[in-house]
């Protein structure tokens, strides 16, 4: 059964650092990964999404990147400030079954302070 | 920028009491999800639906669980019997493409139960 964990659970950073947050898959078998962030009580908003034939997508200052063999992504966010507050989700698409139900990580929440 | 929109934002229901949730997915998309988040816990998968049918469906989304696309544009999840632990954010989702395409999704219905 494909269980997806991201690390770190929460992560306070000064503005303009440049972080890094973590996710793994426990089976290769993806089809696609997706990175989303959520505002406290809101949406999910679409970041990046990688098919599972590609290495990196970049979006402004964020850039994810995905090792489909090892069952890990990252997401690189480059000068960081106040407004990348937020719960930050990763998402796979398994390889297998209907190819349409995503299962999600818990998230990372980031605090970005001034 | 076309976008998921969802009605209502919030309701507070009886427990018992029918609720129904609705969508307008992304015009041209023809792939439709609804997704669940209990406070505190994981996105989770409910249903999908295309080419007017469910195609996939988790084992939370029960009998008192359906939905439905009563016209071109709206998509809709009805609770028949709502019950205290179906109190969650619920979530619509909308891609272009079954496979390859990225997911977007609405602001949400938050559903209390009394």
């Amino acid at each position: 059964k494909q269980e997806v964990t991201q690390i770190p659970a929460a992560l306070s950073v000064p503005e303009g650092e440049n972080l890094v947050l973590n996710c793994s898959f426990t089976d290769s078998a993806i089809y696609n990964l997706q990175w989303f962030r959520q505002d406290p009580g809101k949406g999910l908003t679409s970041l990046l999404l990688i098919q599972s034939s590609q290495r990196e997508q970049t979006s402004g200052r964020l850039n994810a990147s995905l090792d489909k063999s090892s069952g890990r992504s990252t997401l690189y966010i480059a000068a960081s400030q106040p407004g990348d507050s937020a719960t930050y989700l990763c998402a796979v698409l398994p390889d297998s079954g209907g190819y349409n139900k995503l299962i999600f990580g818990a998230g990372t929440r980031l605090a970005v302070h001034p | 920028e076309p976008e998921v929109t969802q009605t209502p934002s919030h309701q507070v229901t009886q427990m018992g009491q029918e609720v129904i949730l609705r969508c307008v997915p992304i015009s041209n998309h023809l792939y439709f999800y609804w997704y669940r988040q209990i406070l505190g816990q994981k996105v989770e998968f409910l249903v999908s639906f295309y080419n007017n049918e469910i195609s996939e469906k988790s084992e939370i989304f029960d009998d008192q669980f359906s939905v439905e696309r009563p016209d071109g544009s709206n998509f809709t999840l009805k609770i028949r019997s709502t019950k205290l632990e179906d109190s969650a954010m619920y979530f619509c989702a909308s891609k272009e493409r079954g496979l390859t395409g990225e997911l977007f999704f609405g602001e949400g219905s938050r559903l209390t139960v009394l």
